[in-house]
């Protein structure tokens, strides 16, 4: 079943915006993650934030997580026209285990020159 | 450095034929081994995880069965692949010490039943 969902489907916006994604959640987590898929590629994990945890950036990411809210967003500033892929969220439920990540469909950025 | 190789690429197979795509981590010992499956455009699916060699757990009843022969080798197989087996297959690992669940993929296999 989906545990995150994110939001928008698609977003698309021009060089040298801000993108933000967000991401719902329906059960306790331990961590929630953030991955990104270039088409036809294999995803490649960007940034996780724990659950104890409200902010966490890694260089032009930001990630923020409200559990009371079970929501989750990713910030990308600046953006390139190299960002252009899907990003995905990921939650590690705390019935679950680490080894049951459950992924959310996804949204697909585009971002134009 | 840890790299995971995930085999063949891209394969057409009828329907009815059997299925094998394998995956091999180096450079991490005990790995936890998985295989996801992505529709078009969705999110992926837990098909299977493993822990150990011979240690499989499975997610989702199908058609299809994996096998960890190796400590670093995971396997997918089918005896006879359906329509519907069609998808975008992924094969990931994490490492067992830190306990977070971070994953890492290959590159994909993408399978087309006709």
């Amino acid at each position: 079943s989906q545990q995150g969902e994110e939001d928008p489907q698609a977003l698309s916006i021009q060089e040298g915006e801000n993108a933000t994604m967000n991401c719902s959640y329906k059960t306790s987590i331990n961590n929630l993650q953030w991955y990104r898929q270039n088409s036809g590629r294999g995803l490649v994990h960007l940034i996780l934030i724990r659950s104890n945890e409200r902010e966490k950036h890694s260089g032009r990411l930001r990630v923020t997580l409200d559990t009371s809210k079970k929501s989750s967003s990713l910030l990308i500033t600046a953006s390139r026209a190299a960002d252009t892929a899907s990003y995905f969220c990921a939650t590690a439920p705390i019935s679950g285990g680490y080894n049951k990540l459950i992924f959310g469909a996804g949204t697909r950025l585009a971002v134009h020159p | 450095s840890q790299t995971i190789h995930q085999w063949p690429a891209t394969l057409v197979q009828p329907v009815g034929s059997p299925l094998s795509l394998e995956c091999t981590v180096e450079g991490t010992s005990n790995p936890n081994l998985y295989w996801y499956r992505q529709a078009a455009g969705r999110g992926l699916q837990l098909l299977f995880y493993s822990v150990g060699i011979g240690q499989i757990s499975s997610e989702v009843p199908q058609n299809l069965s994996a096998s960890r022969p190796q400590d670093r080798q995971f396997i997918l197989s089918s005896k006879k692949l359906l329509l519907s087996d069609s998808g975008f297959y992924l094969c990931a690992w994490s490492a067992r010490a830190t306990g977070t669940g971070e994953l890492f993929f290959g590159e994909g296999s993408r399978l087309t039943v006709l």
